[in-house]
């Protein structure tokens, strides 16, 4: 079965700085790739997601991620930090009906 | 559209108990499916969806059953509550030929004493 791991549980960035967020899947067949943001007491929310076209895919708020098969990654970037970035991030992969999520990476924006 | 909708927002049960956690959406979506998020571990897949009359099980269906007699509810219930199933619950629906585009619920903070 296809599965995901967020590299840090917690990650915290000052404002204006760039966001990284790691992201390694593993897949037997070609997968679809997503990024969901969760603010505090909200569901998730779909930033991103990949699906077989470009590689680099654009996102809201100014994320994008960018699909390395040799790498098995999909790792999540932002140039410059916003406070109101702050949230907890989940990376998921999807084979047929069923989607698996990682763990979440909290982000910790700091003024 | 109203979205997707959960109620209650909260429950308290003791060991044992029953209860159904309503989810229902109004955008006329194919696939739904049940999540529980706990600390460290993600969402979990709990049961889904494809369409009315027909469900399926995710990684932890253990404790939990569904049905989907229409296209807009998809009712999830506990049948015996345990301290174990203290979770956040989320309910999704993703539109026709987007399957993987999943839309989230505000989510249920369910307790087990």
């Amino acid at each position: 079965a296809q599965s995901v791991t967020q590299l840090g549980s917690h990650v915290s960035v000052s404002e204006g700085a760039l966001v990284l967020l790691r992201c390694n899947y593993s897949s037997s067949v070609p997968p679809y790739l997503f990024w969901y943001v969760q603010y505090p007491n909200q569901g998730l929310q779909l930033l991103l997601k990949y699906t077989s076209a470009a590689t680099l895919v654009k996102g809201i708020n100014g994320f994008e991620a960018e699909f390395k098969k040799s790498e098995t990654s999909f790792h999540l970037t932002k140039p410059s930090a916003h406070m109101s970035d702050a949230a907890e991030y989940f990376c998921a992969v999807s084979e047929h009906n069923d989607m698996r999520f990682g763990a979440g990476t909290r982000l910790t924006v700091k003024p | 559209n109203a979205g997707v909708t959960q109620t209650p927002k909260f429950q308290v049960l003791k060991t044992g108990q029953s209860m159904t956690l309503q989810c229902a959406q109004d955008m006329n979506h194919e696939y739904m499916s049940w999540y529980r998020q706990d600390p460290g571990m993600g969402l979990r897949l709990i049961h889904y969806s494809v369409g009315a009359g027909i469900t399926d099980q995710g990684e932890v269906p253990n404790g939990y059953n569904v049905s989907r007699s229409t296209t807009e509810d998809f009712p999830l219930r506990l049948l015996s509550a345990a301290p174990s199933q203290t979770s956040v619950y989320f309910c999704a629906s993703s539109p026709p030929g987007r399957r993987s585009e999943q839309y989230f619920g505000p989510g249920t903070r369910l307790t087990v004493t």
